[in-house]
């Protein structure tokens, strides 16, 4: 079993829609989450850390259930620039020791 | 930019040789890990190195080693390459304790 689990997508959607991306880890002594943003043939880069209490950066908002060991990424009023692949994250030990989902393409349609 | 480098961006070899990757961890940054993309898919976590020891490894066979250097820049080697090992190699570095983790812009190494 894969320690993460990321939806399939990939996801098509028009400028300003609302867009959410799920993912499921499985070891539940994992320390922290993140979600990162990977555009084509680049490096990762942290997009956000999620918090239990869920946080919110502008049109991004991320949660996390421990007891369902789910994240969740909610993204609002879609921008073209939102177009990317979106890793879900695990930290299973201190430093970065990360899991990785597959990863879920999102492409933002005019 | 995350002055995290790493070198050279591209490479090719052949089947059964070895390669040495090198990552420059971002000033302040004792500790890396490397990972493995395969197309399509997430990086997958090699191994991490904190204080120039080896500190936690992912589901990779001996021939992937690597090392730490006393100012925390490192390299990956891999033995007998095999197909299957072409995919880009990413390094990230972190402070320990600290989560956050800054992602290099990757090796694209090609096996033939």
């Amino acid at each position: 079993r894969k320690e993460v689990e990321q939806d399939p997508g990939p996801f098509n959607v028009p400028e300003g829609a609302t867009v959410a991306f799920n993912c499921t880890y499985s070891n539940s002594a994992s320390q922290s989450f993140f979600w990162y943003r990977q555009d084509c043939r680049k490096e990762p880069k942290l997009l956000m850390s999620v918090y239990s209490s869920g946080n919110e950066d502008g049109r991004f908002t991320a949660q996390l259930n421990r007891a369902s060991q789910y994240i969740s990424l909610l993204i609002r009023d879609s921008k073209l620039s939102d177009s990317a692949t979106y890793l879900c994250v695990v930290n299973i030990r201190s430093g970065n020791q990360f899991y990785f989902g597959t990863g879920t393409s999102l492409t933002v349609i005019p | 930019e995350t002055g995290v480098t790493q070198s050279p961006t591209h490479l090719i070899k052949t089947r059964g040789q070895q390669v040495t990757l090198r990552c420059s961890s971002q000033s302040g940054h004792n500790t890396v890990s490397w990972y493995q993309q395969a197309l399509g898919q997430g990086p997958q976590f090699i191994f991490q190195y904190y204080r120039e020891e080896e500190n936690g490894r992912g589901n990779f066979p001996p021939r992937f080693s690597g090392l730490q250097f006393p100012n925390y820049s490192s390299e990956l080697n891999v033995n007998a390459l095999e197909l299957d090992d072409s995919a880009l190699y990413l390094c990230a570095s972190s402070w320990v304790g600290n989560t956050e983790a800054f992602f290099g812009q990757g090796t694209r190494l090609t096996v033939v």
